[in-house]
């Protein structure tokens, strides 16, 4: 059981470049969600989908889109990488959106910005 | 809004030594409490939860209590091993869902 995957695992973009981090989950949940973690600040929500067919935007939204494929899969995406966004990038999914469902996490990618 | 404040590390203990890592939240309603670890190259795991006031979570050893009173929501263990290395995560649910807040983190050094 493979659980969440993330790819890449590293990555290296230069300013203004574009790339799409890809996500799935075989655990048949219903909410994905993207982290990022820098230093010092814990984990900060980027996007998130409560249900297939529906994103909405986390506290960092800034410079990034996300698409919902499906149940299994939900990318993220940087149009036009900057510096400021060179950080670890982790997909997580829980069984649902309530209140106890705990986080199930990817490995992360980890993304520099040149 | 709701927010995590977890105590600054690096913590580091000898081998077989008590573990205590503060943990305290603000957040309106009922949410739910979690203590997540993240292993150097990996992801966070869930550790252990609470889900209401007086709940005690516990797994491997470690134990937090969901204390609505003082609004903590500590974790210990009693003896800690090298293994137990690691980054250590509290966390919030709150009422209305979606938003997982997290602490800063704590890293856990344990000497042989």
């Amino acid at each position: 059981n493979a659980g969440v995957t993330q790819t890449p695992k590293f990555q290296v973009l230069k300013t203004g470049q574009s790339m799409t981090l890809q996500c799935a989950q075989d655990m048949n949940h219903n909410s994905m969600y993207w982290y990022r973690q820098d230093p010092g600040m814990g984990l900060r929500l980027i996007y998130y989908s409560a249900s297939e067919g529906t994103t909405d935007k986390g506290e960092v939204p800034n410079g990034y889109n996300v698409s919902r494929l499906n149940k299994r899969e939900f990318s993220l995406r940087l149009e036009s990488a900057a510096p400021s966004q060179t950080s670890v990038y982790f997909c997580a999914s829980s069984e649902e959106a309530g209140v106890n469902s705990p986080l199930h996490f990817g490995n992360g990618t980890r993304l520099t910005v040149t | 809004g709701n927010s995590v404040t977890q105590m600054e590390g690096p913590v580091t203990l000898s081998e077989e030594a008590f573990l205590t890592i503060n943990c305290t939240y603000t957040a309106t309603g009922y949410p739910s409490l979690f203590w997540y670890v993240q292993y150097p190259g990996e992801g966070l795991q869930l550790l252990l939860k609470a889900t209401k006031a007086d709940d005690k979570g516990s797994n491997k050893g470690f134990e937090a209590t969901y204390r609505k009173e003082t609004t903590s929501f500590h974790l210990e263990k009693g003896s800690v091993q090298v293994s137990d290395s690691a980054v250590y995560f509290c966390a919030l649910r709150g009422t209305g869902g979606f938003k997982t807040i997290f602490g800063a983190g704590t890293r856990l050094f344990v000497k042989a």
